[in-house]
């Protein structure tokens, strides 16, 4: 596609429930991040991934949070038994390779747990 | 980690007025990149500096890297109601960027 797509735009749950944000990387681009924007806050780095290669999960805050890309495409972060302090932008963005190139990010995904 | 911070957090600008926004690390940088997220809106790529000493030049904005590559700055000239936003520096690491805090513009008219 033209851009990084990303689905849900808005999404409010209820306290303990799970949700699912899907990610499409721009056509081509093999490296893919999601990230986390809470409110009047910075971008707090998540997950990355490459190719084939394991991803870095250094980012994700707790085991409630997962993500998954198939094919080297799609993404989707998953986040477990959701908490109150979940609610922020989850920011998804690709990039062409890795090392120093420019990210591109969706619109993001708002999630308010209630 | 390794953090840049970003300084002001918040500038209030007269339209018509310069201003500056700094970047600093305390360890070197291999490059630096800057974007700028409107309210409401995700963060969009505006520059990339490499070369140690290197200013780039975008319209009203000039972007600076200094020379020991530990620090860089954004300066806009006769600021506009468009450049209202949040601009964040962000250093790569390899693969991961890692963005300061951010400076959040807004101007009054």
């Amino acid at each position: 596609g033209a851009g990084v797509s990303q689905s849900p735009s808005n999404k409010v749950t209820e306290k303990g429930k799970d949700v699912e944000l899907r990610c499409d990387p721009i056509s081509g681009h093999t490296a893919l991040y999601w990230y986390r924007q809470s409110l009047g806050q910075g971008l707090e780095f998540l997950i990355y991934f490459q190719g084939n290669s394991a991803p870095d999960k250094s980012g994700l805050p707790s085991d409630r949070f997962s993500a998954e890309r198939t094919g080297g495409s799609v993404s989707t972060l998953t986040i477990q038994r959701t908490q109150q302090e979940d609610s922020a932008v989850y920011l998804c963005a690709s990039s062409r390779t890795a090392s120093g190139n420019t990210i591109y990010f969706g619109e993001g995904s708002w999630l308010t747990v209630v | 980690g390794q953090q840049v911070m970003q300084i002001p957090q918040y500038q209030h600008v007269q339209e018509g007025e310069d201003f500056t926004t700094y970047c600093n690390s305390s360890t070197t940088l291999s490059n630096i990149q800057w974007y700028k997220q409107r309210p409401g809106g995700h963060p969009v790529f505006l520059i990339q500096l490499v070369k140690s000493g290197e200013v780039k030049k975008q319209k009203r904005l000039t972007f600076q890297f200094g020379e020991a590559k530990k620090n860089s700055s954004l300066h806009i000239t006769a600021t506009q109601t468009t450049d209202v936003g949040t601009y964040f520096c962000a250093r790569s690491n390899d693969y991961k960027l890692s963005f300061g805090a951010g400076t959040t513009v807004t101007v009054r008219a």
